[in-house]
């Protein structure tokens, strides 16, 4: 099915540990991002990318690195992971306009302990 | 830089019930409006849609929106809910001109008891 993949759907990590959230999308779409989402504080955005080889901050990128590797492929680095990261993450696309909304994946749940 | 409101973190209204989540916005620009809808466990799928011309919206799951832009809101309302729509939905708002990020609300629960 046509959509946004990510991998994996689950993770452990112990503090200090490293590791990279891929998302990839076959929708011919221009722009990706990363989201977080806790309770009670909605989704909230660590970085974008506007087009193929750009990158952005977004609300939230303190901890986090990110590569648009080609057009299909946006990825999520923690390179020293902390509690604070333990959440729920989000890949979507979407064309640059944004008229069709963004597309999202079935996100990575993602502990720190 | 636009913004949203979500007032309701959660909503409990019974089965067959009408029901409205309230959603309002902020922005120095025209804009676009949506709603998703997130069920348990799942990621966020886009519910309806506001672009221009009519104010009012439809999905096709019964669920409707309409756009005020005197009082800023796209307030989400279906005339009887169903088990089924228990679920957090989220408003979001993005500027309709060159590239802009979408702005998402903090989120209304909606839970539909028999």
């Amino acid at each position: 099915n046509a959509g946004v993949t990510q991998t994996p759907k689950f993770q452990v990590l112990k503090t200090g540990q490293s590791m990279t959230l891929q998302c990839a999308q076959d929708m011919n779409h221009n722009s990706m991002y990363w989201y977080r989402q806790d309770p009670g504080m909605g989704l909230r955005l660590i970085y974008y990318s506007a087009s193929e080889g750009t990158t952005d901050k977004g609300e939230v990128p303190n901890g986090y690195n990110v590569s648009r590797l080609n057009k299909r492929e946006f990825s999520l680095r923690l390179e020293s992971a902390a509690p604070s990261q333990t959440s729920v993450y989000f890949c979507a696309s979407s064309f640059e306009r944004g008229a069709d909304g963004y597309t999202f994946g079935s996100g990575t749940r993602l502990t720190v302990v | 830089a636009q913004s949203v409101t979500q007032l309701d973190s959660q909503v409990p209204v019974f089965e067959e019930a009408p029901v409205e989540l309230r959603c309002n916005y902020s922005s120095s620009v025209s804009v676009y409006l949506f709603w998703y809808v997130q069920y348990p466990n799942q990621g966020l799928q886009l519910l309806l849609k506001y672009l221009s011309g009519s104010t009012l919206v439809k999905s096709i799951n019964g669920f409707e929106a309409e756009f005020n832009k005197s009082q800023t809101s796209f307030h989400l309302r279906k005339p009887s809910v169903h088990i089924s729509d228990t679920a957090e939905y989220f408003c979001a708002v993005n500027g309709n001109t060159g590239f802009q990020k979408l702005v998402f609300g903090t989120g209304t629960r909606l839970l539909v008891s028999p």
